[in-house]
């Protein structure tokens, strides 16, 4: 099974900073690394798929880097909408595993 | 508007079954990959279980493998997961979620359905 680590597990950061949260895999999983916010209460909405490729109707202040086994979630200028918790998916190998989650809060 | 609508959680005692649904809309099942997804109270997310689009494959998280069974009906839009021997530790939200048409990220969730396994 692939473990992907995360980090941090949490961040409190101001409006308009800049959020990176990484995500690494225990083996190269190529670009097949995908990421989704989580808000309260909310089912997961898919931000990034293949590692740098962006979804239709997500904000472009949201961007993914990275191949083989690390990889980065950027957020450029955070705005309050963007608290939640944030996970990264390998689909490289079964069984399909998800990062621990970071959480994001607004200071 | 393509949605998926999951229903039938609830509460059942360990060692039970429950069937819970998903309901697809604006899109046809029978044309893409299909999953389910779970997270325990206050945990993060676990894949439960993936049916192909012909039907014909389906795989099961190991924790789960031998006691569930992912199905679909075409004519009902719908996706299925049946739950037997039910444990304390399947006690979670249940999502159901759409793989993309490039094979690889879940592009669709439901809202989710909460099944709590207890005595």
């Amino acid at each position: 099974e692939i473990v992907l680590t995360q980090s941090p597990d949490f961040q409190s950061v101001t409006p308009k900073a800049k959020v990176t949260i990484t995500c690494r895999a225990s083996q190269s999983i190529g670009s097949s690394l995908h990421w989704y916010q989580q808000r309260p209460d909310q089912s997961p909405k898919l931000l990034i798929k293949y590692a740098s490729q962006s979804i239709s109707g997500v904000p472009s202040r949201f961007s993914g880097s990275g191949s083989g086994t690390d990889f980065t979630l950027t957020i450029n200028s955070l705005e309050a909408e963007d608290a939640a918790t944030y996970y990264c998916h390998q689909s490289s190998s079964l069984p399909e595993t998800f990062g621990q989650g970071t959480k994001v809060e607004i200071k | 508007q393509v949605q998926l609508v999951e229903s039938g959680g609830g509460l059942v005692k360990p060692g039970g079954s429950l069937r819970v649904f998903c309901a697809a809309s604006g899109f046809t099942v029978s044309d893409y990959y299909m999953s389910w997804i779970r997270q325990a109270p206050g945990k993060g997310l676990e894949w439960v279980s993936y049916i192909s689009s012909s039907g014909s494959t389906r795989y099961y998280a190991d924790s789960v493998k031998g006691r569930f069974t992912i199905s679909r009906d075409n004519a009902k839009n719908s996706l299925y997961l049946q739950m037997n021997s039910l444990r304390a530790e399947d006690t979670a939200v249940y999502f159901c979620a759409r793989v993309g048409a490039d094979f690889g990220a879940f592009d669709i969730w439901g809202q989710g359905t909460m099944v709590t396994v207890s005595s």
